[in-house]
């Protein structure tokens, strides 16, 4: 059963436009959401993370948008450029128990058409 | 490197024949977590070291797979009897451990089982 429901699967963006992607989660025990960005070959690499006790959060050109009623989060690329492109997976962890083993999306492919 | 590293990068074995896989996380990093990323799916959790403790590996598909840190620090995820299903990668992930540190993943191994 995936945890955490991710959408679209793939994603077509003009440079210059706003990427969003979008993730779901059932278990309230998650509060931690990180997104990460993977290129072929390498491994995850954290972007942004986001708790619940906020609604946004903004690292230069990318935002986490969290809503914590409808168990929703999503990551927005402003500007999006066509180094962007890549594939970026949502994650939550219960990082309360220390033990803060990650549960993932199943990924959405961004490309950033010049 | 500072970064997680993990050997070897690419592995191709017949089936039935027995890998093992190498791990040497961030200096420091308690926490030591093994995925496995199929392709076109986002990485799912094997098992997760606290130290040498393995102290969850409810993530492990079989008891084909055994994984061990015995000095706390580099660790070795060993598959048995390899089956062509274990075709895939498998990360390796470091934290500091404490609630909310991020993971920093490897560029993981790329296991073909033929």
């Amino acid at each position: 059963q995936q945890q955490v429901k991710q959408s679209p699967q793939s994603l077509i963006v003009q440079k210059g436009g706003i990427s969003i992607i979008n993730c779901a989660y059932e278990n309230t025990a998650f509060d931690y959401f990180p997104w990460y960005q993977q290129f072929p070959g390498k491994g995850p690499a954290l972007l942004i993370a986001i708790r619940p006790d906020v609604s946004e959060k903004k690292e230069g050109r990318f935002t986490i948008s969290f809503n914590k009623s409808a168990k929703q989060f999503s990551l927005h690329i402003m500007d999006s450029q066509p180094g962007d492109s890549a594939t970026y997976f949502c994650a939550a962890s219960k990082s309360q128990t220390g033990a803060n083993n990650l549960f993932f999306g199943t990924g959405t492919r961004l490309t950033v058409i010049p | 490197g500072a970064g997680v590293s993990q050997s070897p990068r690419y592995k191709v074995a017949k089936r039935g024949q027995d890998v093992a896989l190498r791990c040497d996380p961030i200096s420091g990093h308690v926490s030591l977590f093994w995925y496995q990323q199929a392709l076109g799916q986002g990485p799912e959790f094997l098992t997760y070291f606290q130290n040498e403790a393995q102290l969850d590996k409810s993530g492990l598909p079989s008891d084909r797979f055994f994984a061990e840190r015995p000095e706390g620090s580099v660790s070795t995820l060993k598959i048995q009897r390899t089956q062509q299903e274990d075709s895939a990668v498998y990360l390796c992930a470091s934290s500091f451990g404490r609630r909310g540190q991020p993971q920093h993943f490897g560029d993981g191994t790329r296991l073909s089982i033929l």
